[in-house]
């Protein structure tokens, strides 16, 4: 059981490039969420989503975006890369039911803007 | 906005000594309350939630929770080095997005 996967797991981005960074889970759970995390700081909420075509925002979304097109997908793209964005991105999941369900994470993805 | 605090600095502890973690939050609505742990590179895993007034043990680790004050605390016993980590509070606010606010975290630095 994979549970959730990202990739990459380490990037180098040129100021103004764009990427996508992926996220896929095998798990069956309706909601996803994306996070960046910097050096010291706890866990920023990017984008979530609580089910195939429905996304929404979270606390810092400005320079992203995400699309939902299957349960188990949910990709999250950098259109023009900035040195703000230079952070370790994490992808999440849950499931639907149950308010003390947890979030399971993946590995992450650290990427740099140079 | 729900806000949650981890005001501590890096705590250091003898090996075998309790470590004590304490986290306040400002949503009063706030349903669930996770710890979580982070190694150095790594993602967060889960080690426990609480959602009750109270305490809640699993092993060597005890949440305490008291909603009337706001305040989520983790108490490790026994404290071993493979212990030394960030740890997170994480508080999941009403609604059902599941959608959780993190604290700063609190480093333990377990001192063999």
């Amino acid at each position: 059981n994979a549970g959730v996967t990202q990739t990459p797991k380490f990037r180098i981005l040129k100021i103004g490039q764009s990427m996508t960074l992926q996220c896929t889970q095998d798990m069956n759970h309706n909601y996803m969420y994306w996070y960046r995390q910097d050096p010291g700081m706890g866990l920023k909420l990017i984008y979530y989503s609580v089910g195939a075509g429905i996304t929404d925002k979270g606390e810092v979304p400005n320079g992203y975006n995400v699309s939902r097109s299957t349960t188990e997908d949910f990709p999250l793209r950098l259109e023009l890369a900035a040195p703000s964005q230079t952070s370790v991105y994490f992808c999440a999941s849950s499931v639907r039911t149950g308010f003390n369900q947890p979030q399971h994470f993946g590995d992450g993805t650290r990427l740099s803007i140079l | 906005q729900k806000e949650v605090e981890q005001n501590s600095g890096p705590l250091s502890v003898p090996e075998g000594a309790i470590a004590s973690l304490n986290c306040t939050y400002s949503d009063r609505g706030s349903q669930s309350f996770f710890w979580y742990r982070q190694y150095s590179g790594k993602s967060p895993e889960l080690i426990m939630f609480i959602y009750s007034n109270g305490d809640k043990e699993d092993g060597r680790f005890t949440a305490q929770l008291n909603k009337a004050s706001q305040y989520v605390s983790l108490l490790i016993r026994d404290s071993q080095p493979s212990d030394s980590a960030t740890y997170l509070c994480a508080v999941k606010g009403p609604g059902g997005n599941n959608r959780l606010a993190f604290g700063k975290g609190n480093q333990v630095v377990v001192i063999p």
